[in-house]
């Protein structure tokens, strides 16, 4: 549960999709998250996903999940400048500290007008 | 209800001295987290209290630190003899029950040690 990988920098243009890509390496996660944190502020839960899923939507969000290859990606279709933040892979784990979250390092997504 | 409150938002501090954090979460929410951001890494858990009760700790958390929620309630972190590696954002969370969904972040307190 200590291994959230996610790359750190992705640029977009504005109206374009953007994909944040995530891997982690503990089979036992039971829930996958995205947090979106802007500067200066806390951590704003944007979407989760139960480990048993494949895919879940949510309005300009689409999570999905490849148990098989432990990668989890968000897209957020039609990128606004709003978007722009860091965002957050989390997980929690069964068996863990209940509500232990771990986090990746994060992505810097950069959305460009 | 005005979510997770933290305070102070910002703190800047002498190498040495000491400080103490404070969070008031959720008023109905009985588990209470923090983490420790720093620069360009993802929260790390420091330390769970289900209640009054401080049931994990992260090894993380030095002898130098000290967290307390002696009601239930609003819960403060201590930092003793501070040093430089302890500069980071520290942040509190809380959520009710057993419920995966309803972690509420607050927006944290900036330490600088200087």
């Amino acid at each position: 549960g200590e291994d959230v990988e996610q790359s750190l920098f992705l640029s977009v243009r504005e109206g374009d999709s953007s994909v944040i890509n995530c891997t982690y390496t503990d089979s036992s996660s039971t829930y996958l998250y995205w947090y979106k944190q802007e500067p200066g502020a806390g951590l704003q839960l944007l979407t989760y996903i139960f480990s048993n899923m494949d895919m879940k939507q949510d309005q300009r969000l689409t999570v999905l999940l490849n148990k098989k290859d432990k990668h989890l990606s968000l897209r957020i279709a039609d990128t606004q400048t709003g978007d722009s933040a860091i965002y957050f892979c989390a997980e929690s784990l069964r068996g863990s500290t209940l509500g232990r979250l771990y986090f990746g390092r994060g992505t810097q997504l950069t959305v460009w007008p | 209800d005005t979510g997770v409150s933290q305070n102070p938002r910002h703190k800047i501090t002498k190498r040495g001295q000491n400080v103490t954090f404070r969070c008031d979460p959720i008023s109905e929410h009985n588990r209470l987290y923090w983490y420790r951001q720093t620069l360009g890494q993802g929260p790390e858990f420091l330390t769970y209290f289900q209640n009054e009760a401080q049931l994990e700790k992260s090894r993380l958390l030095s002898d130098r630190f000290s967290a307390e929620r002696p009601k239930g309630s609003f819960s403060t972190l201590e930092i003793q003899r501070t040093e430089q590696g302890d500069s980071a954002m520290y942040l509190c969370a809380s959520r009710l029950g057993d419920t995966e969904l309803g972690y509420t972040f607050g927006s944290g307190t900036r330490l600088t040690v200087v």
